[in-house]
């Protein structure tokens, strides 16, 4: 067990709607992080909240957006959803005091959109 | 971009073999980090390399950074069915740090 929860575990949904996936750090961990692993692929970083703050951007859709709220929790909302959206998304936290920081990620949520 | 290439992308081996996968970059790296990532599970840090050259072991895992930290290598003696999974490389680079996951290397284990 990381630390890192996040929920729901499955989510179904059809093309057009919009989720809202959340994640809840380990404790004392500032930094969230958000990827997006599609089938038997690597995974691709969408974008890094620090303290609140918007820090790093990855391959982040438009349609996607997060936030970062003052207790720390982080939510992905996916929007305008495609057939192509649905992946197993990460998130994953971190200290970030210092250069060294390895990743907590917690156990993911299968988005599957029909 | 980020120039990071992850070799093999796959690799089946016998168990009691040896393994290896090796993490390229274009530039030089300020650090890598090593994650392994189970069959339907999620990603677990292995190691954080920092230094020119260095090499660290993790049991029957050994862990290297090029003298140039331009490469790293993961090397596992004698697999076991435990060590079946995918492992990612990622390079973090100056600035704001951020890492970037390779595309890994998928290793299976032939019993």
């Amino acid at each position: 067990d990381s630390g890192v929860t996040q929920t729901p575990k499955h989510l179904i949904t059809a093309t057009g709607q919009r989720v809202t996936l959340r994640c809840s750090p380990r404790s004392g961990d500032l930094s969230v992080y958000w990827y997006q692993q599609s089938l038997d692929q690597g995974l691709q970083f969408l974008i890094q909240y620090y303290n609140g703050e918007e820090r790093a951007k990855g391959n982040i859709l438009e349609r996607f957006s997060a936030q970062q709220f003052p207790d720390l929790h982080s939510e992905l909302n996916l929007s305008s959803l495609e057939l192509g959206d649905s992946a197993l998304y990460f998130c994953a936290s971190s200290a970030d005091r210092g250069r060294y920081n390895e990743q907590f990620f917690g156990p993911g949520t299968r988005l599957t959109v029909l | 971009g980020q120039q990071v290439m992850q070799i093999p992308q796959y690799q089946h081996v016998q168990e009691g073999e040896d393994f290896t996968t090796y993490c390229n970059s274009s530039t030089t790296l300020s650090n890598i980090q090593w994650y392994k990532q189970r069959p339907g599970g999620h990603p677990v840090f292995l190691i954080q390399l920092v230094k020119s050259g260095e090499v660290k072991k993790q049991k029957r895992l050994t862990f290297q950074f090029g003298e140039a930290k331009k490469n790293s290598s993961l090397h596992i003696t004698a697999t076991q069915t435990t060590d079946v999974g995918t492992y990612f490389c990622a390079p973090a680079r100056g600035g704001n740090e951020k890492l970037t996951f390779g595309t890994g290397t998928r290793l299976t284990i032939i019993p």
